[in-house]
């Protein structure tokens, strides 16, 4: 089945140590985006690839960081986690149009967790 | 700015009763809406989107514009509808962005 996959479902991390989370797609979407999601909260956008080009929303913090190196494949760095990091972390893909017309769903991963210590 | 409202974090209902998940939105433009839906231990997942006017698992939602609402209405609930409930909009134009309510979890009582 085409999908999303996140890797690793779970991950822990120390405070301040780099971690990274991955995605990958088969459905060949041409956008991908990260979403942080805290207990009880909304999905919140942090960043997403129209093609390869990054568009970070205006309030995600410097801490955090992505990589998009091919069309399935896109990465969430976070430099120095700290405990307000602790959240689940969704990947979601979809077929974008440049313009905004057109644009079709989006489709999400399992999503990671992640704990800092 | 967009916002959206969910104002209930929590409904239960009983099998067979009608649910309706509200959803209210502010936003300058002309949204797309949609509703995703997350069972238990599941991926979040597409339900509906107001531009296709289906009904999915029997589930319907209307876009009014006056009100600016997008509520989910269902006319006999299932267990299998309990799970959590989100509201999302984007924009018609410009970045491809959801901007979601904060869910409603669904409990249908057998």
């Amino acid at each position: 089945d085409a999908m999303v996959i996140q890797n690793p479902r779970y991950q822990v991390t120390q405070f301040g140590k780099p971690v990274t989370l991955s995605c990958s797609q088969t459905l060949n979407h041409n956008v991908m985006y990260w979403y942080q999601q805290k207990s009880s909260q909304a999905p919140k956008l942090l960043f997403h690839y129209y093609d390869k080009d990054f568009n970070n929303e205006a309030d995600t913090p410097d801490n955090f960081q992505s990589r998009r190196p091919n069309t399935s494949f896109c990465f969430l760095d976070i430099r120095s986690p700290g405990l307000g990091d602790a959240a689940m972390y969704l990947c979601a893909t979809s077929r974008g149009y440049r313009g905004g017309g057109g644009n079709q769903p989006q489709h999400f991963g399992d999503g990671t967790r992640l704990s800092i210590l | 700015a967009q916002r959206v409202t969910q104002p209930e974090k929590l409904l239960s209902v009983f099998k067979g009763a009608p649910v309706e998940l509200k959803c209210n939105y502010s936003y300058s433009g002309s949204p797309e809406l949609f509703w995703y839906v997350q069972y238990s231990r599941q991926r979040l997942q597409l339900l509906l989107r107001h531009i296709s006017r289906e009904s999915i698992k029997g589930f319907t939602a209307d876009l009014n514009k006056g009100e600016t609402s997008f509520h989910l209405k269902k006319p006999f609930a299932q267990e299998e509808d309990s799970a959590m409930y989100y509201c999302a909009l984007r924009k018609k134009t410009g970045a491809n962005n959801l901007f979601f309510g904060t869910g409603t979890r669904l409990t249908v009582i057998p």
